[in-house]
C-alpha cells in the first residue's frame, strides 16, 4: 500500500503570503491519480485539485497543483482569510481500487 | 447540482451494526457514477470506506471489507452503508459522496456516529 506523507504538519502564514504544501508518496504514482481537498472546521472537505494540477469547478485560480512521481505540491499564491483550513492530499490506487489520504496540513493564521 | 444527505442513528452499541443511508437529490443514482462512503474519527484524518457503481459493482477498503456492505436503492435514489461488529474505533463522522475523476467530487455534510454502550 502506498503511503502519502504531508508536510509540514502545521504552516503558519499571514494573509497575502504564498503557501506551499507538500505531499510525498512512498513510491512513484501517476499524477492523474492525485487530488487535493480543503476542510474547514465542522464542514465536509471540498475538492480543490484533481489529476495533480486540474482545478475543480469553482476553485479560484490562486490555487494550483503540481508535481510528478513521488512529490506533489499545492500552492496558494496569495492567501485570503478564508483559505486557513486543513488540506489533504489523496491518491487513487487501482489494484485493488482504493483511495488513500495524507494525514493533512493545517494552514493557520500567523 | 447534486446534493447528498446522510441519515441514521447517531449512537450504536459495541458489537452492533452501524447503518446509514445517503439520499441523493439533484442527480440520479441510475446514471453512470460511483458513490462512496468516507469517515473521519473526531480530530483525525480521512479514511475511504468503499464505493458502489450504478451497476451495483462495489469496491471496499480491505481493512473494513469483512464487516462492510454498501448497497444501492435506485427506486429511492439513495445508497446505504452497513458496518457490522462495531467498536469504539468506528466512532467517526461518516460522509457520503459522489465520485469524480478518481477524486471525491461532491460530499454530504456528514453525520457523527458514536459507538458506545
Amino acid at each position: 500500500e502506498i503511503v502519502l506523507t504531508q508536510s509540514p504538519g502545521t504552516l503558519s502564514l499571514s494573509p497575502g503570503e504564498r503557501a506551499t504544501l507538500s505531499c510525498r508518496a512512498s513510491q512513484s504514482v501517476s499524477s492523474n491519480y492525485l487530488a487535493w481537498y480543503q476542510q474547514k472546521p465542522g464542514q465536509a472537505p471540498r475538492l480543490l485539485i484533481f489529476a495533480a494540477s486540474r482545478r475543480a469547478t469553482g476553485i479560484p485560480d490562486r490555487f494550483s497543483g503540481s508535481g510528478s512521481g513521488t512529490d506533489f505540491s499545492l500552492t496558494i499564491s496569495r492567501l485570503e482569510p478564508e483559505d486557513f483550513a486543513v488540506y489533504y492530499c489523496q491518491l487513487y490506487g487501482s489494484s485493488p481500487p482504493l483511495y488513500t489520504f495524507g494525514q493533512g496540513t493545517k494552514l493557520e493564521i500567523k | 447540482q447534486v446534493q447528498l444527505q446522510e441519515s441514521g442513528p447517531g449512537l450504536v452499541k459495541p458489537s452492533g451494526t452501524l447503518s446509514l443511508t445517503c439520499a441523493v437529490s439533484g442527480g440520479s443514482t441510475s446514471y453512470p457514477n460511483w458513490w462512496s462512503w468516507i469517515r473521519q474519527p473526531p480530530g483525525k484524518g480521512l479514511e475511504w470506506i468503499g464505493e458502489i457503481h450504478h451497476s451495483g459493482t462495489t469496491h471496499y477498503n480491505p481493512s473494513l471489507e469483512s464487516r462492510l456492505t454498501i448497497s444501492l436503492d435506485k427506486s429511492n435514489n439513495q445508497f446505504s452503508l452497513e458496518l457490522t461488529s462495531v467498536t469504539a474505533a468506528d466512532t467517526a463522522v461518516y460522509f457520503c459522496a459522489r465520485m469524480g475523476i478518481v477524486s471525491i467530487e461532491r460530499w454530504g455534510q456528514g453525520t457523527l456516529v458514536t459507538v458506545s454502550s
